[in-house]
This record gives C-alpha cells, sequence and structure tokens, in this order.
C-alpha cells in the first residue's frame, strides 16, 4: 500500500522564527497533496493543498512546496505563533493514506 | 466548525458490546469517508461512500466493522462484539468529487471499550 512518512517527529522552534516540515511518499501516480492541522481534542482541518501541476503555493504564513522528482512536499511555517502549536499531518495519495504525523511545539 | 457533525463525541462501553457511530457529513457532499486514529498516530482509512455505494471497504478492520449509508445522505458505523483494541477516536469526513479532494472532518468519537 501507499507508504507516506513525515520527519521531523517532533519540532521545537521559538516564537517568530520559521518551521518546516516534510512529508514523503511512494506513490508515483499522487497529485493531490493536503496538510492537515489537529489540535488536541479536535479533528483535523485542512490548512493547505496542492496539486501536481505547481510547485509552490502560499496563504499567508504557511506554504506547501513539492517536488514530484523526489516524491517529497514540505510545509513551511513562518512567524510562528504560539497557536501554530499542534500535530500537522501530510496525505497521499487522494488524502486515503495519512502520515504519522508531525508535533510542533512553539516555544513563546 | 467544518459543518460534518459525529455522535456521540463519547462512548464507553463494555467488551462484547456493539456500538453504533453517526456521521452527518456537509450537505452537499457526496463523498464520505470513515477513519480510526488511535494515539499518536494518523488517521487509518476505513472505508467510504459516494452517494449511498460503498466504494472500499476491504480496510475495514476485521468482519465485525459494518458501515452504511442507506440514503446517501447519513452515515452510520457499527462495531460487533467490541475488543479493548477497538479503543480509539473514530473519524468521519466528507468531501466533493468535483476533480478536488479536500476532506472536511468532523470532530470525531472517542471510543473507550473497558
Amino acid at each position: 500500500g501507499e507508504n507516506v512518512e513525515q520527519h521531523p517527529s517532533t519540532l521545537s522552534v521559538q516564537e517568530g522564527d520559521s518551521a518546516v516540515i516534510k512529508c514523503t511518499y511512494s506513490d508515483s501516480a499522487s497529485n493531490y497533496f493536503p496538510w492537515y492541522k489537529q489540535e488536541l481534542g479536535k479533528g483535523p482541518q485542512l490548512i493547505i493543498d496542492i496539486r501536481s501541476n505547481v510547485g509552490e503555493k502560499k496563504d499567508q504564513r504557511i506554504a506547501v512546496t513539492l517536488n514530484k522528482t523526489a516524491k517529497h512536499f514540505s510545509l513551511h511555517i513562518t512567524e510562528t505563533q504560539p497557536e501554530d502549536s499542534a500535530v500537522y499531518f501530510c496525505a497521499a495519495p487522494v488524502g486515503l493514506a495519512f502520515g504519522k504525523g508531525n508535533q510542533v511545539v512553539v516555544i513563546p | 466548525d467544518t459543518g460534518v457533525s459525529q455522535n456521540p463525541r463519547h462512548k464507553i462501553t463494555k467488551r462484547g458490546q456493539n456500538v453504533t457511530f453517526r456521521c452527518d457529513p456537509i450537505s452537499e457532499h457526496n463523498r464520505l469517508y470513515w477513519y480510526r486514529q488511535t494515539l499518536g498516530q494518523g488517521p487509518e482509512f476505513l472505508t467510504y461512500f459516494q452517494n449511498e455505494a460503498q466504494l472500499e471497504k476491504s480496510r475495514l478492520l476485521s468482519d465485525r466493522f459494518s458501515a452504511e449509508r442507506p440514503k446517501g445522505s447519513f452515515s452510520t458505523l457499527e462495531i460487533q462484539r467490541t475488543e479493548q483494541g477497538d479503543s480509539a477516536m473514530y473519524l468521519c469526513a466528507s468531501s466533493l468529487t468535483s476533480g478536488r479532494e479536500t476532506q472536511y472532518f468532523g470532530p470525531g468519537t472517542r471510543l473507550l471499550v473497558l
């Protein structure tokens, strides 16, 4: 089946710094790459996604970059704030296989 | 609030009992998905529907698990003869089939089997 890996499993950053987390997938047919944020006690919420015909997409402080050759995509969060502390999940293909998540901790 | 609701939010049951969870998707969404999530893990896909048709059910964890979506709107997930290993969060999500695969998740039902 599809293998989705996320690294690092935990990332601690100082408030205001940038955070980058990476997702590697195995199915070369994947063409849709979402990132979800999950806060304690809630379901995952989509924060940004990208399709395979573009290499980068930005939405305010978050961005996603895609490298289809290397089969990985990354989430970039700039000017991190305490409310960015959460677990972030990537998924492929078509959102049915999720990684184990990246715990991001923003230190005030 | 994504517009996807799940009930109950919490369920405690004794081993061997049957449980049923309900999911109400966003009204115009024709795809509905069920996932299981255990502590420290990502959502694990179980099954999904397009309208009332169950298109994938091979990932259901055992024959004790079944799902229905009789009228293409709400869905139920039933676990028969629950085991302690069934304790987890059960998540429902819905999406359109317009070529965009964004899934909107509900808050989940947390199951504890004693």
